[in-house]
Order: structure tokens, then sequence, then C-alpha cells
């Protein structure tokens, strides 16, 4: 079965860390350029972060950067998104997502597969 | 703010046809970046509905499609059906500061 499943979410307080998991199955993970995208209670999608297929490409929302950090293990088919000195604004589900087409270029993104999300509460 | 801009909300009864318009600008429509469309139900992951202007994965029916012109971007929904009621986000690509992915703020829709 094609999916991705996130985890790692959880209530913590300003200034704290969170790490983000992601576990990939049913496709070549290790093909594929994925993105964080979150979305506070009653908002809209805010995209967060992109890793290329192999790791070697990075990219972030002003908001974040200097504070996130993306990561993929491609042997464990997992992704991970490191959040330091988080703040109430950073409070979102956190959505794991799947480029459309296989070795994709960042400016053509496109998100095809949706994992169902995690969710970051952060207290002040 | 976003970068794209979408109406809050529309409205349409069963049948009917409704478009939902996404109004970018020259760093992202204008740069000749294409135009993607999310449909969310509550409680649920988006969907991708439409992507590079009109083109629809397999499953999506052909109800939906996509157009987009200069700066602007639009979604048709022709046969409207209860159904669709959910949010739908548009989505593209931004030069200006630094670049990146950007979505408009995104539509609900409500069927009478």
């Amino acid at each position: 079965q094609v999916q991705l499943v996130e985890s790692g979410g959880a209530v913590v307080q300003t200034g704290m860390s969170l790490r983000l998991s992601c576990a990939a199955s049913g496709f070549t993970f290790s093909t594929y350029g994925v993105h964080w995208v979150r979305q506070a209670p009653g908002k809209g999608l805010e995209w967060v972060s992109f890793i290329s297929y192999d790791g070697s490409n990075k990219h972030y929302v002003d908001s974040v950067k200097g504070r996130f950090t993306i990561s993929r293990d491609n042997s464990e088919d997992t992704l991970y998104l490191l959040m330091d000195s988080l703040k109430p604004d950073d409070t979102a589900l956190y959505y794991c997502v799947r480029d459309y087409v296989e070795f994709g270029d960042y400016g053509i993104s496109v998100f095809d597969l949706w994992g169902r999300g995690t969710m970051v509460i952060v207290s002040s | 703010q976003s970068v794209l801009t979408q109406p809050p909300s529309v409205s349409g009864a069963p049948g009917q046809r409704v478009t939902i318009s996404c109004t970018g600008g020259n760093s992202n429509f204008g740069e000749g970046y294409d135009v993607h469309w999310y449909q969310q139900v509550p409680g649920t992951p988006p969907k991708l509905l439409i992507y590079g202007t009109n083109n629809r994965p397999s499953g999506v029916p052909a109800r939906f499609s996509g157009s987009k012109s200069g700066t602007s971007a639009s979604l048709a929904i022709t046969g409207l059906q209860a159904e669709d009621e959910a949010d739908y986000y548009c989505q593209s690509f931004d030069i200006s500061t630094g670049g990146g992915v950007v979505f408009g703020g995104g539509t609900k829709l409500t069927v009478l």
C-alpha cells in the first residue's frame, strides 16, 4: 500500500525542540522529492520545507529558516523534520507530502501523496 | 497574506457550474510557473485535483477542469454535486523573497 505515515507530534513549550518522522511505504522512496506542509487549526496550507530525492537540495520557508532542518534516510525510507526554537506560530498539523514525479525539480513541485499528518502544539 | 489570492468562499446549487479564481503575479504565473489545485474535505488530507494547469490525475472526474491566463488561474467544476463541498487550494512556485512553493489562501465551496 502506497502511503506516508507521520509521527512525532506533541505538545511542547516555546523554545523547545521536536523531531517529526515520516515513514514511506509501497513505492521507491529514494527516487522522489518530499516536502513538509503544515496547516494551523482552521487555517490554510503552508509549505514548510523540501528535500530532493538524494538529499542534496533543501529549501525552507523564510519563517522557519535557521530553526528547522529537513533530512532523509533513504535506506530506512524515512523523512525527518528537526524543529528547534519552536514558537506558538508553529502550532499546526504537519503533513509529509510526496512529489508527483520522480527526480522532480523543486520549481515544479506537485503534491500527489499526502500523509494524514501529525499535530504539533507549541504553548507559550 | 498569501502570494496567490483566492476568494474565501463560493457557492452553487447541485448541477450548476462554479469557478474558483486564483490571482497571482509576475513572480509566479508571470514567470511561467504552473498552477495546481487541491481539494480538502474537512478532517482529511488534501487531494491533488488538477496539476500543470489542466491535467487530471487518474480518478478525478472530468467535471473538474483548470485554466490559466497571464497572472490568473481558475478551477471550474461543472455538474456540481453535494460531495464537492470542500476547501480548494491553488498552488504554484514563486521566485520572490527567496523563492518557494506557495499556496492560495483557500476557497470554501458550499453546495446549496
